[in-house]
């Protein structure tokens, strides 16, 4: 089916390494992207086309993609990463916009 | 620097239509990308509604199709939003976004903040 599908939530420390997925059947053959949301700001693309981060974005942000499961993966995690995540794609016409159901990462 | 500022009514009677619009600066909606508009209701996960070129070539979310309208004003510069037949269920935060590139579907790599929409009598 044509869902993307996040874990709720992701807790890690600061330092650790956080790793959100997200899954999908039509993921092999679509592009994925990752979006911060943070309250009362504007949303940032934070991984480009499973792999690209684009300009500004730290280097310990990351994307990966395997088959029908995308991975961002956020190394040496600070403060400043508690967010939302939103994995977002296409669906298996290459037409629709998807996106995952979201992920709360907590900094404890 | 691209900015995108959407503006709208905040509250909205049942049965009625909302009419949103998106201020671009920095920016011409003549440009080669897409503009689009995404909402998240109160607690839950970001629905795409739809996305339109320049040339006026729309792609809206099926499940919205039947009650959406989505235009560009070249001359002024603005994105507009049309929602028909509203319920409770459209309330949300309503963002409009840019495409980072000409080629769909593609990532959308500029937000505006949104703008809060609830419908009640």
């Amino acid at each position: 089916s044509d869902e993307l599908t996040q874990p709720p939530s992701v807790s890690v420390s600061p330092g650790q390494t956080a790793r959100i997925t997200c899954s999908g059947d039509a993921l092999p053959n679509q592009y994925s992207y990752w979006y911060q949301l943070k309250p009362g700001q504007a949303p940032v693309e934070v991984i480009h086309k499973d792999t690209e981060r684009p300009s500004g974005i730290p280097e310990r942000f990351s994307g990966s993609n395997s088959g029908t499961t995308v991975t961002l993966t956020i190394s040496g995690v600070q403060a400043e990463d508690e967010a939302d995540y939103y994995c977002q794609s296409t669906d298996s016409t290459n037409t629709y916009v998807l996106f995952g159901g979201g992920t709360k990462l907590t900094v404890l | 620097q691209v900015q995108l500022q959407e503006s709208g009514p905040g509250l909205v009677k049942p049965s009625e239509t909302l009419s949103l619009i998106c201020s671009v600066s920095g920016d011409s909606i003549r440009s080669g990308y897409y503009w689009g508009w995404i909402r998240q209701p109160p607690g839950k996960g970001l629905e795409w509604i739809g996305s339109i070129f320049r040339s006026g070539t729309t792609y809206y979310n099926p499940s919205l199709k039947s009650r959406v309208t989505i235009s560009v004003d070249t001359s002024k510069i603005q994105l507009s939003l049309k929602v028909n037949s509203l319920t409770a269920a459209d309330t949300a935060l309503y963002y409009c976004a840019r495409t980072y590139s000409s080629v769909w579907p593609d990532g959308f790599d500029v937000w505006g903040r949104g703008t809060l929409v609830t419908v009640s009598s």
